[in-house]
């Protein structure tokens, strides 16, 4: 197994531009999430995916967008970059009946 | 309101001493709870689970519900242990977990 993927690994986008980080699991999880570090923040959720076709918001979902078309797949979509979203962002993914999250390498991007 | 609280952003130890890094939880329920490394630039891992009770790398730690306590310890720090440790609650299955801020430990020799 990959375990859970994560493309790109680094990503440059100026203020304004659109872009989707990709994010993957071949061990049929259920369940899915997004979380964003920041230095002195640790990791701030901004949602989740309980199964294909159920998202939720975590704690900060403003300026994302997700969806949950199949069980392997779970997308972060940023609508219109703004410097505040200059971050690393983790993937990650659990199976069902688990609490433990297994993560996907990150994705470091930074918006000018 | 849940909620994990690691007192110390940063945590110096010199080789062979012994090392503690602290977490303390706000949770009504029973929550689980778990200790995360990340190393340089790499994704978290987990390190430990207070149900499993187990030793991974030489560290424990114990869920002290009275103190509402999940401390990491270690008797004899390796510089290879030199990371950023994360402390998380989990509310239960299917449900996101709960991060502390984070412990930067670093080892010298």
């Amino acid at each position: 197994n990959a375990g859970v993927t994560q493309t790109p690994k680094f990503q440059v986008l100026k203020t304004g531009q659109s872009m989707t980080l990709q994010c993957a699991q071949d061990m049929n999880h259920e369940y899915m999430s997004w979380y964003r570090q920041d230095p002195g923040m640790g990791l701030r959720l901004i949602h989740y995916s309980v199964g294909a076709g159920i998202t939720d918001q975590g704690e900060v979902p403003n300026g994302y967008n997700v969806s949950r078309s199949t069980t392997e797949d779970f997308p972060l979509r940023l609508l219109s970059a703004a410097p505040s979203q200059t971050s690393v962002y983790f993937c990650a993914s659990s199976p069902s009946g688990r609490v433990e999250q297994y993560f996907g390498p990150g994705t470091r991007l930074t918006v000018t | 309101a849940q909620r994990v609280t690691q007192p110390e952003k940063l945590l110096s130890v010199f080789k062979g001493a012994p090392v503690e890094l602290k977490c303390n939880y706000s949770y009504s329920g029973s929550p689980e709870l778990f200790w995360y490394v990340q190393y340089s630039r790499q994704r978290l891992q987990l390190l430990l689970r207070h149900i499993s009770r187990e030793s991974i790398k030489g560290f424990t730690a114990d869920l002290n519900k009275g103190e509402t306590s999940f401390h990491l310890k270690k008797p004899f720090a390796q510089e290879e242990d030199s990371a950023m440790y994360y402390c998380a609650l989990s509310r239960g299955a299917g449900t996101a977990l709960i991060f502390g801020k984070g412990t930067t430990l670093s080892v010298s020799s």
